[in-house]
């Protein structure tokens, strides 16, 4: 158990591009989530894959952003056109399914920053 | 969704027992209460779980009243490695809820010599 893997650590790119980041859960965790936090603020829920079904969209999620979790493995967080209001800790997390007594075991995540 | 207030930060030394109170006013039935730890750079790491009374694990103790509408997370005896900021989560982790989870802002606790 290696634990969950996200690359890049940090992103630095320019208003209007596009950019891709890469969750890695542990193994034998089917359920997959994204978080965005920011400076001083709890996480906050993006989206939420039970294998490679997306079961749940935040609506701070908006058009801009896909996720994908292809054959409910590793999971992708496109984020198209960049805002400077994207910077933020986009964070991944796995866990097995348990109703009420999940624990969710996060990555540390990938800096973002939009200049 | 449940809303969460949790005190910004607190000090305290070494060797002392910490307690972190959660306000949750609007828990749900279904919702159950989880705190994590956040070192700087880092995810939020699994501390403890609980749905009412009281839960104990190795290295930390939550204390549940019946209303359920506040929740306290008690560090016993903490150490500078315990300077973090540590997050109460309240929501139903059944299979269609994810994202109506909460997270507080966190309770960011410096630990002094």
């Amino acid at each position: 158990d290696t634990g969950v893997s996200q690359n890049p650590r940090h992103k630095i790119t320019k208003r209007g591009q596009n950019v891709t980041f890469r969750c890695d859960p542990i193994s034998e965790h089917n359920r997959l989530y994204w978080y965005r936090q920011t400076l001083g603020q709890g996480p906050e829920f993006l989206t939420y894959f039970q294998n490679e079904a997306q079961l749940e969209k935040s609506r701070l999620l908006s058009d801009r952003f896909s996720a994908e979790r292809p054959k409910g493995s590793f999971s992708t967080l496109e984020i198209q056109r960049t805002e400077q209001g994207d910077s933020a800790m986009y964070l991944c997390a796995s866990s097995t399914e348990g109703a009420g007594r999940e624990k969710l075991f996060f990555g540390s995540g990938t800096q973002l920053s939009v200049l | 969704l449940a809303k969460i207030t949790q005190p910004i930060s607190m000090d305290s030394y070494e060797g002392q027992e910490v307690n972190i109170t959660c306000s949750h006013n609007n828990i749900a039935t279904n919702d159950y209460i989880t705190w994590y730890q956040q070192f700087p750079s880092q995810g939020p790491r699994f501390i403890i779980q609980g749905y009412k009374t009281k839960v104990t694990n190795e290295v930390a103790s939550l204390f549940i009243p019946a209303d359920r509408k506040s929740s306290t997370l008690s560090l016993p005896r903490v150490s500078l490695s315990d300077t973090a900021v540590y997050y109460c989560l309240v929501g139903d982790r059944g299979n269609t809820n994810a994202g109506k989870s909460t997270f507080g802002d966190g309770t960011t606790l410096t630990v002094k010599p």
